[in-house]
């Protein structure tokens, strides 16, 4: 059974950083991209930031590029999200999902971790 | 304001039918296919759809996808309550190097 399971959510000032993890398990980890889509208290979904399975291949939203940045340890069957300079409107639940390729399709989501950016 | 575009909602009655529209432009849904999550309330997102009209393993085949052109939808007949969720379309865009989602129709059954 897929499962992924995001943590490193909290509460964080404006202008300060966070790291969310995903562990993932149930799969082949080092064989499928990887997603962080991010959605807002009451609003929709927004991708934020995608990675090949060997990591040679790196995507984020325009509203992320420059602050956030993806990586993953296929050692550790884990995904990363580092995250700075945040802003109030950063303030979402944060899943983490699996893909057939950065471009294919997003199969499975985990549960998501909250994170809230305010002072 | 979402690339793609999605009625903020819709309904419908037991055992009706409903569709959900999804639009775009060439760079997304123009050129490549579309997936489609369901969310229950809350839940994460579920695939629901891919590749435009293929259902995963597990979803029942009363949901139904297509796509023409620039445009996609989704319909459900045989409406159940259980189908009482939120429907987001997604594709990749091309020109913004990143996927791009509907901004979701919330169903209601009545």
């Amino acid at each position: 059974e897929v499962q992924l399971v995001e943590s490193g959510g909290g509460l964080v000032q404006p202008g300060r950083s966070l790291r969310l993890s995903c562990a993932a398990s149930g799969f082949s980890f080092d064989d499928y991209a990887m997603h962080w889509v991010r959605q807002a208290p009451g609003k929709g979904l927004e991708w934020v930031s995608g990675i090949s399975w060997d990591s040679d291949n790196t995507v984020y939203g325009d509203s992320v590029k420059g602050r956030f940045t993806i990586s993953r340890d296929n050692a550790k069957n884990s995904l990363y999200l580092q995250m700075n300079s945040l802003r109030v409107e950063d303030t979402a639940l944060y899943y983490c999902a699996k893909g057939y390729g950065v471009q294919g399709v997003i199969d499975y989501w985990g549960q998501g971790t909250l994170v809230t950016v305010s002072s | 304001q979402s690339v793609l575009t999605q009625p903020p909602s819709a309904s419908g009655t037991p055992g009706q039918r409903v569709t959900f529209s999804c639009s775009g432009s060439s760079s997304n849904i123009g050129s490549d296919s579309v997936t489609w999550f369901q969310q229950l309330p809350g839940t994460s997102p579920k695939l629901l759809m891919f590749s435009n009209d293929q259902r995963p393993s597990g979803v029942p085949d009363r949901f139904s996808g297509s796509k023409s052109g620039t445009s996609a939808s989704l319909a459900i007949s045989g409406l159940q309550s259980e189908d009482e969720a939120d429907y987001y379309c997604a594709t990749w865009d091309d020109s913004l190097n990143g996927w791009v989602f509907g901004g979701g129709t919330k169903l209601t059954v009545l």
